[in-house]
């Protein structure tokens, strides 16, 4: 069955240094994958979305690799400061079929940077 | 341009009740989406619709709920006889093509008493 797995639960870092997370994903040929930030309280947010031809994405601090083969993405934030600190999802959707559109979330992984 | 609007944004309701949840998508977007987040888990995928159509309707339970985005006025997720279950952050998202990011509104937060 399709399942989305990112790495940690909760990660701690200290500011200034780069935050990195991971989403690995089964049984899924995505068209694309997208990171969301969720802050207690709200809706996510999005953040970058990379298509499966694409190998890395760059929006100013942040950064997302895509690896197919790897069946994985990972999520950058250098320079991390506290304002960073949320819950951080990574999302795909399927090509193919009828379902465009439809998103399946892991379960995220909450980041704190420390001042 | 005003984002994702939902409401109400807390709703609270006895069991047996019935919850009508609203979304009004960004100006421009004609595709709808609807999400759940359970406490402690991560967001799950309900319904999908364009305007006056369900696209995939493959994530919401079979019975008890609804969705629909008529031509005029916002997308509605009803839920009929409410159970303590239900209780969860109901979350709205746009998009102006289904291939394209997704905006979500705030939420509206659902207690089953």
């Amino acid at each position: 069955s399709q399942k989305i797995e990112q790495n940690s639960e909760a990660l701690n870092i200290q500011e200034g240094k780069t935050a990195t997370l991971t989403c690995n994903y089964t049984n899924y040929s995505p068209a694309y994958l997208q990171w969301y930030r969720q802050d207690p309280g709200r809706g996510p947010v999005f953040l970058l979305l990379i298509r499966e031809n694409e190998k890395e994405k760059r929006k100013e601090r942040l950064k997302v690799t895509f690896d197919t083969t790897l069946k994985q993405s990972l999520f950058h934030i250098t320079a991390s400061q506290p304002a960073d600190s949320a819950t951080y999802l990574c999302a795909l959707d399927s090509a193919g079929g009828t379902s465009y559109g439809k998103l399946t979330f892991g379960q995220g992984t909450i980041l704190t940077v420390h001042p | 341009n005003a984002g994702v609007m939902q409401n109400p944004r807390h709703l609270v309701r006895r069991r047996g009740q019935e919850a009508r949840l609203r979304c009004s998508p960004m100006k421009g977007h004609s595709h709808v989406y609807w999400y759940r987040q359970l406490p402690e888990e991560g967001l799950k995928f309900m319904v999908y619709l364009q305007k006056e159509n369900i696209i995939d309707e493959s994530g919401m339970p079979k019975e008890r709920f609804s969705a629909e985005f008529p031509k005029e006025g916002p997308s509605i997720l009803r839920i009929q006889q409410v159970v303590r279950g239900d209780s969860a952050a109901y979350f709205c998202a746009s998009s102006p093509d289904a291939e394209e990011t997704q905006y979500f509104g705030p939420g509206t937060r659902l207690l089953v008493l």
